[in-house]
C-alpha cells in the first residue's frame, strides 16, 4: 500500500538557519503530494503542495519540489523563525476513489531564538 | 464562514461507555474524512464518506461506527470506549474531485479523547 516516511524529530534549528525536512513515499499511480503544519492545540493546515512530477509548490517562504525519480518531496526553508515551530507533515492522496491522505509520521521543528 | 468544527473538545470516558464526536463544515463538501492522531504515528484513517447517505471503512475502522445523514455533519460513534482509543480525533472535509485528484483537505481543530 500506499506509505510516507519522514526523517525523525525533534529538529531544532537557531532562528534564520536553513530547514529540510525530507520525505520520500511510496505509492501507486501518481498521487498529489502535501505538506500540513499544525501549531500547538491546533488542527492540520495545508502549507502547499504539489500535483504532478516537477512541480513546487511554495507558501510564507517554505517549498517542496516533486521529484519522481527519486520519489520525494522534502521541505526547505531558507531563513526560519522562531513562529515556525510546529510539527510538519508530509502527506500523499490516494488517486484510487477515496482521495484520503496517507501520512507521515510527522516532525516536530523547534526554532530557538 | 467557520470552516470544520468539532464537538467537544476534550472528553474523558470510562472503559465500556459510549459517546458519539460531531464534525460539521459549511463549506459544502462531498467527502468528509475521521482521522486518530497518535504520537509517532502521524494520522490513521478511520472512516470516510464521499457523499450524503454514504460511509466506508478506512484503516484502523474497529471500534468505531460513522454516520453521513446530512452533507453537512459526520459524526463518530464510539460504542463501548476502550483505552486503545485515546487518542486525538480530527474530522476533514474535501470537495469532490474534478478531473484531477488535487483537493485540498480542510480539517477541523480536534477533539482530545481520554479512556480511562
Amino acid at each position: 500500500g500506499d506509505s510516507v516516511t519522514q526523517m525523525e524529530g525533534p529538529v531544532t534549528l537557531s532562528e534564520e538557519a536553513f530547514l529540510t525536512i525530507n520525505c520520500t513515499y511510496t505509492a501507486t499511480g501518481y498521487p498529489s503530494l502535501f505538506w500540513y503544519v499544525q501549531y500547538p492545540g491546533e488542527g492540520l493546515q495545508l502549507l502547499l503542495k504539489a500535483t504532478k512530477a516537477d512541480d513546487k509548490g511554495s507558501n510564507k517562504g517554505f517549498e517542496a519540489t516533486y521529484r519522481k525519480e527519486t520519489t520525494s518531496f522534502h521541505l526547505e526553508k531558507g531563513s526560519v523563525q522562531v513562529s515556525d515551530s510546529a510539527v510538519y507533515f508530509c502527506a500523499l492522496s490516494d488517486p484510487a476513489g477515496r482521495r484520503a491522505l496517507t501520512f507521515g509520521s510527522g516532525t516536530r521543528l523547534q526554532v530557538q531564538p | 464562514n467557520a470552516g470544520v468544527t468539532q464537538t467537544p473538545k476534550f472528553r474523558v470516558l470510562k472503559t465500556g461507555q459510549s459517546m458519539t464526536l460531531l464534525c460539521a463544515q459549511d463549506m459544502n463538501h462531498e467527502y468528509m474524512y475521521w482521522y486518530r492522531q497518535d504520537p509517532g504515528m502521524g494520522l490513521r484513517l478511520i472512516h470516510y464518506s464521499v457523499g450524503e447517505g454514504t460511509t466506508a471503512k478506512g484503516e484502523v475502522p474497529d471500534g468505531y461506527n460513522v454516520s453521513r445523514l446530512k452533507k453537512q455533519n459526520f459524526l463518530l460513534g464510539l460504542e463501548s470506549a476502550a483505552p486503545s482509543q485515546t487518542s486525538v480525533y480530527f474530522c476533514a472535509s474535501s470537495t469532490h474531485p474534478g478531473t484531477r485528484f488535487t483537493d485540498t483537505q480542510y480539517f477541523g481543530p480536534g477533539t482530545r479523547l481520554t479512556v480511562l
